[in-house]
């Protein structure tokens, strides 16, 4: 049982250049969200989905796009990336009245 | 609006000293309370959570937190620090009413352990 799986762990892109991070879950979860983790901010809130096909802006949407076409995946799109979007990236996935369950991340740097 | 603080970034303790680490929290309604590690170069791991009931939960790893809700807190303890316990750590509010899906979390306090 993988749990929620990230996919890649690092990534090293030049400004401008898009990406698309890619999180999946084998538990059947209904929520998924993307964070972001800057040192000394925690972790912040990106996106989320409540179910397939919906998807939510969440704390610090600006420069980003999801995607939930399936109930296991959640894709976390960088059109035109920019420096102030180096950061480690999380997905994490619950259910109604359970704990968030998290990847190990994704280590994003754009030069 | 719902949010969660812990007042210290950095704690430095001795091996085999307790801890205590501070979460305040603000919610409109009984939230629903995690602590969260986070070993350098991982994901975050659940340590214990409170929904409802007995206000002194136990987690992994020897660790336990204390929900008080007159002092909108849920602090977490250990009464010997080991050397592995050195991460950081994370307070978080999930969602506990209907239309809510949010889990927000603190800043994180960083644990450092003297042998």
């Amino acid at each position: 049982n993988a749990g929620v799986t990230q996919t890649p762990k690092f990534r090293v892109l030049k400004t401008g250049q898009s990406m698309t991070l890619l999180c999946a879950q084998d538990m059947n979860h209904e929520y998924m969200y993307w964070y972001r983790q800057d040192p000394g901010m925690g972790l912040r809130l990106i996106h989320y989905s409540v179910g397939e096909g919906t998807t939510a802006k969440g704390e610090v949407p600006d420069g980003y796009n999801v995607s939930r076409l399936k109930k296991q995946n959640f894709l976390l799109g960088l059109e035109s990336a920019a420096p102030s979007q180096t950061s480690v990236y999380f997905c994490a996935s619950s259910l109604w009245n359970t704990e968030a369950f998290f990847g190990q991340g994704t280590r994003l740097t754009v030069v | 609006a719902q949010s969660v603080t812990q007042p210290d970034i950095h704690i430095t303790v001795s091996e085999g000293a307790s801890l205590e680490l501070r979460c305040n929290y603000s919610y409109g309604a009984t939230p629903y309370l995690f602590w969260y590690v986070q070993s350098p170069g991982q994901g975050l791991q659940l340590l214990l959570k409170y929904f409802s009931g007995d206000t002194l939960v136990q987690g992994i790893k020897g660790f336990e937190a204390e929900f008080k809700r007159s002092q909108s807190s849920f602090n977490l303890r250990k009464p010997s620090v080991h050397w592995s316990d050195a991460a950081e750590y994370f307070c978080a509010v999930g969602p506990s009413t209907p239309g809510t899906y949010k889990y927000i979390f603190g800043t994180g306090t960083r644990l450092k352990v003297l042998a």
